[in-house]
């Protein structure tokens, strides 16, 4: 079975632009969490995405967008990329039992200069 | 607001010793409690997944336990190796939220 994929597995932007990254889920999973770890710091969640609806959102500015698409992979948009927001951002998905556990991919570490 | 704790924050032990890692929860309403393992730059590893209604889990020289009603769980490594050398996160899934919240981690260092 296929893991929880994400792309690209690094990214490197400047100030002010927009970084996309891409998560692909295990098949069967409907829901996929994001969450940001930026150095030295915790696990901080972003986007809960279930059957293509935005279900929760952490505490981070409207900059910080995503989608779920019929396939139930998941994109997550920042835009206007500050230095602060460099880290590994984390994708996890799990299904639609609430005991269900989550498996979370590799990470994409984008770095924002 | 659910809040995770762990301590210690990190922890370095001779190769060999049995070691019990801690995770505390402030809100008594989860579905279940996951330990994850994560190695420096890299994803989340999941070790043991206890549900609300379980007491433990066992997975090789791991054990978690789970005490839902004082909010506590604690990770036990026996006969730990340089290998186990990792940050342990503990998080719970409550109904409120829906997500899961995690702890700080503890930096387990293991020495030869």
């Amino acid at each position: 079975e296929a893991g929880v994929t994400q792309s690209p597995t690094h990214l490197i932007k400047t100030r002010g632009q927009q970084a996309t990254l891409r998560c692909s889920p295990i098949s069967g999973h409907t829901s996929v969490y994001w969450y940001q770890q930026a150095l030295g710091l915790g696990l901080q969640f972003l986007l809960w995405y279930d059957e293509g609806e935005e279900r929760n959102r952490g505490n981070f500015p409207p900059r910080f967008s995503g989608r779920q698409f019929p396939n139930y992979s998941s994109e997550l948009n920042v835009n206007a990329l500050e230095l602060e927001d460099s880290a590994l951002y984390l994708c996890a998905s799990s299904d639609r039992d609430r005991g269900s556990g989550y498996t979370f991919g590799s990470g994409t570490r984008l770095t924002v200069v | 607001k659910q809040e995770v704790t762990q301590i210690p924050a990190a922890l370095s032990v001779p190769e060999g010793e049995n070691l019990v890692l801690n995770c505390s929860f402030t809100d008594s309403a989860i579905y279940n409690l996951q330990w994850f393992r994560q190695d420096p730059g890299k994803g989340l590893t999941s070790l043991l997944l206890i549900q609300s209604s379980q007491r433990e889990q066992t997975s090789g020289r791991l054990n978690a336990s789970l005490d839902k009603s004082s909010g506590r769980s604690t990770l036990y490594i026996a006969a730990s190796q340089p290998g186990d050398s990792a940050t342990y996160l503990c998080a719970v899934k409550g109904g409120s939220q829906g997500n899961l919240i995690f702890g700080k981690g503890t930096k387990l260092s293991v020495k030869p």
